[in-house]
C-alpha cells in the first residue's frame, strides 16, 4: 500500500527557496503524486501534480527521481503566505490518504 | 472561490444528535468526495461518490451515511453524535471518476462546516 512520508513541520526565511520531501516506497506503478496546500480553516488547493522526472507551474515544481520513491516539492522565493500546510498523495486502493503533512512556517 | 458550496458553516450540537451537512460540487463536477479534519487526526477521506453511485469509501464510520442526489449535490448525514466527532468537515468535487488522482482529476474543496458536538 502507498503510503507517504513527509517531515511534520519546516521553518524558512521569505524570498528563500523552500523544499518539502515525501517519501512514498511503495508508489504503484500508475499512481501519481500529487500535492496541496492548506490555510487554516480553508480546504486544500492543487498545487501541482507529476508522475516522474520534473514538473514545472507557476507556482511550484515538483520533483521525482527515476526510482519514484521519493518526490520534492519545490517552492521558490517564499513569501509570508506561503505558510500553510502542504500534504503529498499518493492514491492508495482508490482511497486518498491525506496524511498529517508538513506545517510550513515562513519568518520575516 | 473554488466553486464548491457547503452549508452550513458552523454546527453546533449535543451528543446523540443527528445532523445533516449538504454539499454543491462544481458545475460540471460529478464526483463528490467528504473529509473529516480533526485537530489530532489530519485529514481524513471518508466516502466518494459519482453521478450518484458510491465510489469508494475511506475510514467512514457506520453511524455516518452519505448520498448524491440527482442533480449532483450531496449530503453527509452523521448520527448519534459523540464529542470526538466534532470536526471540521469538507466536501470536494472533481470532474472525473475512478481513481481520483490521476492525472487532470485535480479535486476543488468547499470551505467546510465545522461541528462542534458539546
Amino acid at each position: 500500500l502507498a503510503k507517504t512520508t513527509q517531515p511534520i513541520s519546516m521553518d524558512s526565511y521569505e524570498g528563500q527557496e523552500v523544499n518539502i520531501t515525501c517519501s512514498h516506497n511503495n508508489i504503484a506503478t500508475n499512481d501519481y503524486i500529487t500535492w496541496y496546500q492548506q490555510f487554516p480553516s480553508q480546504g486544500p488547493r492543487f498545487i501541482i501534480q507529476g508522475y516522474k522526472t520534473k514538473v514545472t507551474n507557476e507556482v511550484a515544481s515538483l520533483f521525482i527521481p527515476a526510482d519514484r520513491k521519493s518526490s520534492t516539492l519545490s517552492l521558490p522565493r517564499v513569501s509570508l503566505s506561503d505558510t500553510a500546510v502542504y500534504y503529498c498523495l499518493v492514491e492508495r486502493d482508490d482511497k486518498i490518504i491525506f496524511g498529517k503533512g508538513t506545517r510550513l512556517h515562513i519568518l520575516p | 472561490d473554488s466553486g464548491v458550496t457547503q452549508t452550513p458553516k458552523h454546527l453546533i450540537t449535543a451528543t446523540g444528535q443527528r445532523v445533516t451537512l449538504r454539499c454543491s460540487p462544481r458545475s460540471g463536477d460529478l464526483s463528490v468526495y467528504w473529509y473529516q479534519q480533526s485537530l489530532d487526526q489530519g485529514l481524513q477521506f471518508l466516502i466518494q461518490y459519482y453521478n450518484g453511485e458510491e465510489r469508494a469509501k475511506g475510514n467512514i464510520l457506520e453511524r455516518f451515511s452519505a448520498q448524491q442526489f440527482p442533480d449532483l449535490h450531496s449530503e453527509l448525514n452523521l448520527s448519534s453524535l459523540e464529542l470526538g466527532d466534532s470536526a471540521l468537515y469538507f466536501c470536494a468535487s472533481s470532474v472525473a471518476s475512478g481513481r481520483a488522482l490521476k492525472p487532470q482529476n485535480e479535486q476543488f474543496f468547499g470551505p467546510g462546516t465545522r461541528l462542534t458536538v458539546l
